[in-house]
């Protein structure tokens, strides 16, 4: 089944950088997701990555997926006060839908 | 600007009133999806379309409620009877199947009185 987990707050003083991590439970998962969430806001998606690859890097944005140990994870460098919002981690298995963890809420401060 | 629209952006209903969501997905995207997310809570899906088959429901989605995608564009959520404990963020997305990445709208708060 899918069950995802995320820890729930993180804070980051301003140029640093910040690490989210999540765990999931379905081995089947074939991509992997990490959306953001602002105040009163729908989700963003940020980045995926198939579950092929180990890293995928975008820009301020490095994910690393390890299967054996179904950890994901979302480093983001130079951390800004406009990344301050919630993230959650995100998994699609064998049906089409996205199965999402509680979310791990950062604070960046100035 | 994701492309996704939904409407209202909030509503306040009294317990047991019917009320009823509008989405409108990225205009090339075959695929709807509503999702509900309560405070401090991931979203949790509750049904998908492929086009306008509803092709999956969520045992979250009780009797009281029901979603359609008539001519497979928009999409209604309708809530009958509303509780209390339906009092939440109602988001919408939708994709195009490609690497399933799907697109948020900004949601709909509800809030039942």
């Amino acid at each position: 089944g899918e069950d995802v987990e995320q820890s729930l707050f993180l804070s980051v003083r301003e140029g640093d950088s910040s690490v989210i991590n999540c765990t999931y439970t379905d081995s089947s998962s074939t991509y992997l997701y990490w959306y953001k969430q602002e105040p009163g806001a729908g989700l963003q998606l940020l980045t995926y990555i198939f579950s092929n690859m180990d890293m995928k890097q975008d820009q301020r944005l490095t994910v690393l997926l390890n299967k054996k140990d179904k950890h994901l994870s979302l480093r983001i460098a130079d951390t800004q006060t406009g990344d301050s919002a919630i993230y959650f981690c995100a998994e699609r298995s064998g049906n089409n839908r996205l199965a999402f963890g509680k979310g791990n809420q950062v604070v960046v401060i100035p | 600007d994701t492309g996704v629209s939904q409407d209202p952006r909030h509503k306040i209903t009294k317990r047991g009133q019917n009320v009823t969501f509008r989405c409108d997905p990225i205009s090339e995207h075959n695929r709807l999806y509503w999702y509900r997310q309560t405070l401090g809570q991931g979203p949790e899906f509750l049904t998908y379309f492929q086009n306008e088959a509803q092709l999956e429901k969520s045992r979250l989605l009780s009797d009281r409620f029901s979603a359609e995608r008539p001519k497979g564009s928009f999409s209604t959520l309708e809530i009958q009877r509303t509780e209390q404990g339906d009092s939440a963020m109602y988001l919408c997305a939708s994709s195009s199947g490609v690497n399933e990445k799907l697109f948020f709208g900004s949601g709909t708060q509800l809030s039942v009185l």
